[in-house]
């Protein structure tokens, strides 16, 4: 079955740029699902950051749209995340999911998530 | 935007007991909601799509229903592995938005 793996710096300093990727393995991120990324400050709610389709149709969250770029790799079967001028506010838990075909948009696969801290 | 707002924001219950969480959107959001269960330190997993509809693998004790506005998750007999904060989700508006979680603890 299709399993998402998180990879990238555990540590980003203020101003920089987060930069994450999702590992699709067990099926082809070609097929016809969105892909999407989440995250989760410490102690806090799931807050949606945007998706993307295998064509690179990509849809944002408002709120972090000037900061966010998701793109996709069909030759590394993978997807990735940019969020620059990052501050405090951005550390999280940033997990990848799938969006399910006939599961009208619900994410039925999660990867592990990864933590990201954004400190001097 | 769609505001999600689950109410209780966290409840303590005894295992066999019947749990209800009620999830409510800021404007109709016809059945496109979901819900998913989240452990501490794990991701989120999907429990039910489309209000009702029951995500494989999934034990049967989980039940969703509602439409519109105004839905519902209901575990019949919760069981110890159950405790966890559960979230709902609407997928109506290409602005993906979850609820605040409902934490549930044993009692």
């Amino acid at each position: 079955q299709v399993q998402l793996q998180e990879s990238g710096p555990g540590l980003v300093k203020p101003s920089g740029t987060l930069s994450l990727t999702c590992a699709v393995s067990g099926g082809s991120i070609s097929s016809s699902n969105w892909w999407s990324w989440v995250r989760q400050p410490p102690g806090k709610g799931l807050e949606w950051i945007g998706e993307i389709y295998h064509s690179g149709s990509t849809n944002y969250n408002p709120s972090l749209k000037s900061r966010v770029t998701i793109s996709v790799d069909k030759s590394k079967n993978q997807f990735s995340l940019k969020l620059s001028s990052v501050t405090a506010a951005d550390t999280a838990v940033y997990y990848c999911a799938r969006v399910g075909t006939g599961t009208t948009g619900a994410m039925d696969v999660w990867g592990k998530g990864t933590t990201v801290t954004v400190s001097s | 935007d769609i505001q999600m707002t689950q109410s209780p924001s966290s409840l303590s219950a005894s295992v066999g007991d019947r749990v209800t969480i009620t999830c409510r959107a800021s404007q109709s959001i016809s059945s496109y909601l979901n819900w998913y269960q989240q452990k501490p330190g794990k991701a989120p997993k999907l429990l039910i799509y489309a209000a009702s509809s029951l995500q494989s693998g999934v034990p049967s004790r989980f039940s969703g229903s509602g439409s519109g506005t105004d839905f519902t998750l209901t575990i019949s007999s919760l069981q110890p592995e159950d405790f966890a904060t559960y979230y709902c989700q609407q997928s109506y508006s290409t602005l993906i938005t979850f609820g605040p979680g409902t934490k549930v603890d044993i009692k």
